[in-house]
Parts: C-alpha cells; sequence; structure tokens
C-alpha cells in the first residue's frame, strides 16, 4: 500500500497569506492519479486538483497544484477566510486508493 | 445538477450487518465508477472500495480493512450504488461517502454522508 504522508499537521496563517501543503508519496506514482480536496467542518469534502496540477470545475485560481514522483504540493496564493479548512491529498494506483493523513489551515 | 444521497445509516451491533444506498441523479450513472469513503469521528479519510461501471467489467475493489466483510455493487437501471456491511466492528463507526469515480481516480462528487455506529 502506498503510504501518503502531509506536512505540516497544521498549519497556522493570516488571511491573505500564502498557504503551502506538501504531500510526500512512499513510492512513486503517476501525477495522473493524484488528487487533492477541501474539507470544511460538518461538510463532505470538496475536489480541489485533480492530475496534481488540474483545478476542479468552479476552483478559484489562487489555488494551485505541482509536483511529480514523490513529492506533490498544493500552493494557495492568497488565503480567504473560507480557506481555512482540512486539506486531503489522495492517490490511486494498483487499483487502490489511499488518502493523506490531512493538513489543517488554520487562522493565526 | 449532479447529486448523490445516501441512506441507510444507523446504529447497529457488532457482528451484525447494514446496507447503504447511493441515489444518483444528474448524470448517466452507467457510465461511472462509484466508490464509497469513510470518516470516523475526528478522523482523516480512509477510502473503503469502488465500482468499476459496466464498460470495465463491473469489478470491484476494496481496503484491506473491509475486504471479505464488504461488498459494493450496483444497480445501473435504478442509480443505486450499495455496500453491503457485514461483520461490523466498533471500528466501522464513521461517516459513510458516496464518491462519484473518474478514470483518473480521483472523487468528483461526493454525497453528504451517512452515519454508521457500530455498538452494543
Amino acid at each position: 500500500e502506498i503510504v501518503l504522508t502531509q506536512s505540516p499537521g497544521t498549519l497556522s496563517l493570516s488571511p491573505g497569506e500564502r498557504a503551502t501543503l506538501s504531500c510526500r508519496t512512499s513510492q512513486r506514482i503517476s501525477s495522473s492519479y493524484f488528487a487533492w480536496y477541501q474539507q470544511k467542518p460538518g461538510q463532505a469534502p470538496r475536489l480541489l486538483i485533480y492530475g496534481a496540477s488540474n483545478r476542479a470545475t468552479d476552483i478559484p485560481v489562487r489555488f494551485s497544484g505541482s509536483g511529480s514522483g514523490t513529492d506533490f504540493t498544493l500552493t494557495i496564493s492568497r488565503l480567504e477566510p473560507e480557506d481555512f479548512a482540512v486539506y486531503y491529498c489522495q492517490q490511486y494506483g494498483s487499483s487502490s486508493l489511499t488518502f493523506g493523513g490531512g493538513t489543517k489551515v488554520e487562522i493565526k | 445538477e449532479v447529486q448523490l444521497v445516501e441512506s441507510g445509516g444507523g446504529l447497529v451491533q457488532p457482528g451484525r450487518s447494514l446496507r447503504l444506498s447511493c441515489t444518483a441523479s444528474g448524470f448517466t450513472f452507467g457510465d461511472y465508477a462509484m466508490s464509497w469513503v469513510r470518516q470516523a469521528p475526528g478522523k482523516g479519510l480512509e477510502w473503503v472500495g469502488f465500482i468499476r461501471s459496466k464498460a470495465y467489467g463491473g469489478t470491484t475493489e476494496y481496503a484491506a480493512s473491509v475486504k471479505g466483510r464488504f461488498t459494493i455493487s450496483r444497480d445501473d437501471s435504478k442509480s443505486i450504488a450499495y455496500l453491503q456491511m457485514n461483520s461490523l466492528k466498533t471500528e466501522d463507526t464513521a461517516v459513510y461517502y458516496c464518491t462519484r469515480a473518474s478514470a483518473g481516480g480521483y472523487f468528483d462528487y461526493w454525497g453528504q454522508g451517512t452515519l454508521v455506529t457500530v455498538s452494543s
């Protein structure tokens, strides 16, 4: 099973600041099968990024994804109040899927 | 508008069974793989399993933690996906989300979730 390790566990930032979230996989994976999600309290997760760098429908341009191999990054260029949430990375490979443990982005 | 609505959750004793349903609308259900993802209280997301579309054989894959106990099926004529859960354990307590799965293995639409509590 491919393990996804997200860092940091918690990110404390102010609105307007840049957020950089990391996800490292235990094996090299295809970028085509890597995604990021946002989850707010009491809500279902929402797809943000797929294929490592493609924004999903209606996702603002301040969200961007990058990376390849074993290291992937989600960047929020300028945090808006509604961006404070938990973010998960996810991979699909060899008929199995795994999620990272999540990064909480909280208001400083 | 794509909608996924889960039902069937509730309180169940350890060792018993429960079946969840996911009713889909707003897209051609038979063209997509469907998946279940769960989230234990206060914890992260855990993939449970998925079922491919008939075009890809309608086959299923499961996480190791549920393999042999859980079964996913689908009724394309009714646009419903099912999660049959047998031999339930307390650690299966979670909100269960139904998701639409893309060919790239990501989940572009999610239901609102249904809570399953396994407790005596």
